[in-house]
């Protein structure tokens, strides 16, 4: 069974400065997709960043990259120039037959 | 296109009762989950449906659990003689295979069991 783990229960970032979020999963497949969810406190989740498995490149979308390392089976989030908006929990999805998560990891933003 | 809906927001029932959670997802949209998630933790996948064919149920999830998709539409979440370790967030969510697969969530049916 596929098994996602994020092994940082709580992070804390200065406001503008730059923070990175772990995760590693477990599969065999080799065509899968991975992904970061934010939600925030009492409200949806909302997709953050997408990765393919199969694309070497790692997937920015603005203030948010990843370092996907296929090989070693690792997938981490790096904010930069955090705000106090991005204090949430966030959660490293593996998507192969079905959509699975990590157990999260509660983002703090100190002004 | 309003997104994933779930009804009740709410619910507080009895121990025992019986209790039926609806999800309305993105039309067009083949694939849909559910999952239950508690305070503090990420959501632990319950069962998902491509179309109206369920494809996979969580071998955590009880007998008491049951979840159907008539007609690849709307999905019913209901839980039977309900406990009060059932309290949790159900959340719903649904994707479209063969695109982005990205899974767009609703705001969840927070269940409380007294």
């Amino acid at each position: 069974a596929q098994t996602v783990t994020q092994s940082q229960p709580e992070m804390s970032v200065q406001e503008a400065e730059t923070v990175t979020l772990s995760c590693t999963y477990d599969t065999s497949e080799s065509d899968y997709y991975l992904f970061w969810y934010k939600q925030p406190p009492s409200r949806q989740m909302i997709l953050v960043i997408r990765q393919e498995a199969y694309k070497q490149q790692n997937a920015t979308e603005n203030r948010f990259s990843v370092n996907f390392q296929k090989a070693a089976k690792s997938f981490s989030l790096k904010i930069s120039d955090s705000q106090l908006g991005d204090a949430a929990m966030y959660f490293c999805a593996y998507l192969g037959n079905k959509l699975v998560f990590g157990a999260g990891t509660i983002l703090r933003v100190k002004s | 296109d309003t997104g994933v809906s779930q009804n009740p927001r709410h619910k507080i029932t009895k121990r025992g009762q019986n209790v039926t959670f609806r999800c309305d997802p993105i039309s067009e949209h083949n694939r849909l989950y559910w999952y239950r998630q508690t305070l503090g933790q990420g959501p632990e996948f319950l069962t998902y449906f491509q179309n109206e064919a369920q494809l996979e149920k969580s071998r955590l999830l009880s007998d008491r659990f049951s979840a159907e998709r008539p007609k690849g539409s709307f999905s019913t979440l209901e839980i039977q003689r309900t406990e009060q370790g059932d309290s949790a967030m159900y959340l719903c969510a649904s994707s479209l295979v063969a695109s982005r697969h990205e899974a767009f969530f609703g705001q969840g049916t927070r269940l409380t069991v007294v």
